[in-house]
């Protein structure tokens, strides 16, 4: 599975937009780009998912740039409730795969 | 629709005792999957049940793990016998094979002492 890069921890006003980048640039043909996030005490939670068309869906937008080698998941009206630490995980997707997670982003929604 | 659920949610024992957690993967998902977060590293994967049999279990450290999914339901994992660096949060997820999004559980704290 590609690496990714991922900020450690960003701060993020309520109701605001928050924009969490992450870097795939080894990412392959065939590798989708996942997110999952970890609200404390919980388990990881799914978010969105893609290959190389944004998504959107009920939680989050998922823009992934034309050579795949990044993408940002848009959080469009933080919640404090959104307070976690954020996954970008980069596999084979519909494989059955297990999840490689990495160190993440600690996202703090403030109000 | 019940969510995957673990027990128990936390467990403390002392170095060289056995320790089960049980999973229990939400209704009619064959998939299920072992997680383990040790203190101050990073959620890694432990091994892969597709129903009953272990389909990928590269992650287990060491023959002092056991897991097993009987009759491809619930799913038990032994540590037998526990040492200091075992303490961690155990997760358990689960998926249906139509979907591709793993679900899951609040996690088991072990600690040992």
């Amino acid at each position: 599975d590609a690496k990714t890069t991922q900020p450690p921890s960003m701060d993020c006003a309520e109701g605001r937009a928050a924009n969490l980048p992450c870097n795939h640039s080894t990412i392959s043909g065939n590798e989708y780009v996942y997110w999952y996030r970890q609200i404390h005490s919980q388990g990881p939670q799914y978010i969105i998912h893609g290959l190389k068309n944004n998504e959107t869906n009920e939680m989050a937008s998922l823009i992934i740039t034309e050579d795949r080698k990044s993408s940002t998941l848009i959080l469009p009206h933080a919640t404090l409730r959104d307070t976690a630490v954020y996954y970008c995980i980069v596999r084979v997707g519909a494989a059955g795969n297990k999840l490689t997670f990495g160190g993440g982003t600690r996202v703090l929604v403030k109000p | 629709e019940a969510g995957v659920t673990q027990f128990p949610s936390h467990s403390v024992i002392e170095k060289g005792q056995t320790v089960t957690l049980r999973c229990d993967p939400i209704s009619g998902h064959d998939n299920l999957y072992w997680y383990r977060r040790v203190m101050g590293k990073e959620i890694k994967f432990l091994l892969h049940f597709v129903k009953e049999s272990k389909q990928d279990e590269s992650g287990m450290p060491n023959n002092r793990f056991l897991a097993e999914r009987t009759g491809g339901t619930y799913s038990t994992l032994k540590v037998q016998p526990a040492e200091l660096e075992d303490s961690g949060v155990y997760f358990c997820a689960s998926r249906i094979s139509s979907t591709d999004t793993q679900y899951f559980g609040p996690g088991t704290r072990l600690t040992v002492l």
